[in-house]
């Protein structure tokens, strides 16, 4: 079946440094969603990207849809102890289901 | 507007019970999905449901089971609990009229635990 595969698992980083997330599905999607979850929280929603090599921006965040709409990429730039949580990719092939990858969990020291 | 409401918060139960998980969606929205969430994991889909009807499931055992009632709002059910259904279950509601390519509205969740 569908699956959405995220690395890396985790990333610590220096306030200030940037962080990226890489996502990839095993079958194309019609669409990409990103959320992100805090500390005993629950995902909200980020962005969608729907077209081939889409790249959208808000702010510091960067969010990229591959060419052959597989692959999708994160990007924070500067990074701030406000974006910690974990990051979640979500994928959906054109039905119903909406499939999480498993997350990129973002740690920040000050 | 209230957000997604979620309950119980919190739920203990122990192996063979069954539970009852409740969830209302946004007011104007006519979908609700809901995801199984373990510790350290994404969201696994269980269920989609639109004007009451089942639009998607995912790969879990009979033991789960959902319903939409004419408001809305929406019931999963887990019969014969195992421990490995100890996790954070969430509900997400969306409009329904763009199938999958709708922004998903999570609610805080129910934390099952079972013992």
């Amino acid at each position: 079946g569908q699956q959405v595969m995220q690395i890396p698992q985790y990333q610590h980083v220096q306030e200030g440094e940037d962080f990226t997330t890489y996502c990839n599905s095993s079958t194309t999607l019609s669409n990409i969603q990103w959320y992100k979850q805090r500390p005993g929280g629950h995902p909200v929603f980020l962005i969608q990207l729907v077209k081939s090599g889409e790249v959208k921006k808000q702010k510091r965040l960067t969010f990229q849809f591959g060419e052959a709409k597989k692959n999708s990429s994160l990007h924070i730039t500067a990074t701030q102890t406000t974006d910690v949580g974990t990051y979640f990719c979500a994928g959906n092939t054109g039905g119903f289901k909406t499939i999480f990858g498993a997350g990129t969990r973002l740690f920040v020291k000050a | 507007d209230a957000g997604v409401t979620q309950s119980p918060t919190h739920l203990i139960k122990t192996r063979g019970q069954q539970v009852t998980l409740r969830c209302s969606p946004i007011s104007g929205h006519k979908s609700v999905s809901w995801y199984q969430q373990v510790l350290g994991q994404g969201p696994q889909f269980i269920f989609q449901y639109y004007e009451k009807e089942e639009r998607g499931r995912g790969n879990f055992p009979d033991r789960f089971s959902a319903r939409q009632f004419p408001n809305y709002s929406s019931e999963l059910n887990v019969n014969a609990l195992l421990l490995g259904d100890s996790a954070l279950y969430l509900c997400a509601s969306s409009l329904g009229n763009r199938g999958g390519s709708e922004k998903l509205f999570f609610g805080s969740g129910t934390q099952l635990s079972v013992l």
